[in-house]
């Protein structure tokens, strides 16, 4: 079975300032994507990454998959209470299985 | 694109009731996925189909859990003979995937079904 951890498990910050959350796993993945859910929702897709070391940059968010496809993070620079939410990281295994492989999350509160 | 659609949002029902949730997918979408997210975890696969063949089932799907897309469409997952451990968000997500193992498809998920068991 692929696992991925993710850490930390929750998070509690001021609006201003930044953070790492990462997403690690003794597997290689084909590609990793990163989702954010609210309360009450489904996970919605924030990106996708496919090769090693590849940087991903949404607005304040950046996304990096480790150069051996085994770990990845996500970086939000000046956070606002509006990231508050359930980040996922999700991957696709190697193999054939076409199922993603999710993370137990990281819990984000900004406060304003 | 209105997006996936899951009915109903709650349900709440005794120990040994049968439910059947339903899934509306993105029209054009070809692949359809059962998740199961309880509190605290992040979502775990259940099954999936291309289409209106089912090729891929978790071991968490026990013989009381049976998912079908008839006609490629929507899709119903039955639970049989709930139980307490049943009790969590049922998501469905679907996508579209133009070549075989194309691993990079973003799933697009619906809001659940959120199942309590008394």
């Amino acid at each position: 079975t692929q696992l991925l951890e993710q850490s930390p498990q929750f998070l509690s910050i001021q609006e201003g300032e930044n953070l790492t959350v990462y997403c690690n796993s003794s597997s290689v993945f084909s590609s990793l994507q990163w989702y954010r859910q609210e309360p009450g929702e489904g996970p919605v897709l924030l990106v996708t990454v496919v090769t090693g070391g590849e940087v991903k940059k949404l607005k304040r968010l950046t996304f990096q998959f480790g150069d051996a496809r085994k770990d990845s993070s996500l970086h939000i620079t000046a956070a606002q209470p509006g990231d508050t939410g359930l980040y996922l990281c999700a991957g696709a295994p190697q193999g054939g299985s076409e199922k993603l492989v999710f993370g137990k999350g990281t819990k984000l509160t900004v406060n304003p | 694109d209105t997006g996936v659609s899951q009915n109903p949002r709650h349900k709440i029902t005794k120990r040994g009731q049968n439910v059947t949730f339903r899934c509306d997918p993105i029209s054009e979408h070809n692949r359809l996925y059962w998740y199961r997210q309880t509190l605290g975890q992040g979502p775990e696969f259940l099954t999936y189909f291309q289409n209106e063949a089912q090729l891929e089932k978790s071991r968490l799907l026990s013989d009381r859990f049976s998912a079908e897309r008839p006609k490629g469409s929507f899709s119903t997952l039955e639970i049989q003979r709930t139980e307490q451990g049943d009790s969590a968000m049922y998501l469905c997500a679907s996508s579209l995937v133009l070549v075989r193992s194309s691993y990079n498809s973003p799933l697009h998920f619906g809001n659940g079904t959120r199942l309590t068991v008394t």
